[in-house]
């Protein structure tokens, strides 16, 4: 039971490069999310789904788009990575409603 | 609107009691949580307290929830140098597909002095 995985857990990208993030979690996990943490800033919500081939917007969604084609995958796009997107990416997912488990990251620098 | 607020560093020696405070401002919130994040490592989920209770205690972890003033804390007796970390608070906030979004705040960073 690897709980919830990230990869890559390090990428360096060109401004105007595209690129995928990759969640998956083993738990049959109905709710999954994507936050950024940046500096002094705490964790940004900035998509989330609620099951199987839904998504939705949350605090911060301009810039990335994303799909869940699969239960236990919640893949994170930038299509024209921008330097404003420099951060730690987060992904996690709940069973109960109340409980979120969290991945180990994926630390993104946009140059 | 939704915010969470907490100090940014706090330092105590080994053995010392911890205190870590938060603030809030949803007073409808669900749940409100105390998350640990080790150094290149993801969040870890230490606990979280119902709105309907005073307090909290797990181990050598205490929370304490007083909701007229919107203020949590986070105590950590006996604290270890395992215990360095920052400590995010977070609350529920209602997202309207019938989930719940987090709202962190920007965490404490524990250190502790051997």
């Amino acid at each position: 039971n690897a709980g919830v995985t990230q990869t890559p857990k390090f990428r360096v990208l060109k401004t105007g490069q595209s690129m995928t993030l990759l969640c998956a979690q083993d738990m049959n996990h109905e709710y999954m999310y994507w936050y950024r943490q940046d500096p002094g800033m705490g964790l940004r919500l900035i998509h989330y789904s609620v099951g199987e081939g839904t998504t939705a917007k949350g605090e911060v969604p301009d810039g990335y788009n994303v799909s869940r084609l699969k239960k236990q995958n919640f893949l994170l796009g930038l299509e024209s990575a921008a330097p404003s997107q420099t951060s730690v990416y987060f992904c996690a997912s709940s069973g109960r409603r109340y409980e979120q488990y969290f991945g180990p990251g994926t630390r993104l620098t946009v140059t | 609107g939704e915010d969470v607020e907490q100090s940014l560093f706090l330092s105590v020696r080994e053995g010392d009691s911890s205190v870590i405070n938060c603030t809030y401002t949803d007073s409808s919130s669900t749940y409100l949580y105390w998350y640990k994040q080790e150094p290149g490592a993801g969040l870890q989920l230490l606990t979280y307290i119902f709105s309907n209770m005073d307090m909290k205690q797990d181990q050598r972890l205490t929370v304490l929830l007083n909701k007229k003033d919107k203020h949590l804390s986070l105590r950590i007796a006996d604290t270890q140098t395992g215990d360095s970390a920052i400590y995010f608070c977070a609350e529920t906030g209602h997202l309207t597909s019938g989930t719940y979004k987090y709202i962190f705040g920007t965490g404490t960073r524990l250190k502790v002095l051997a």
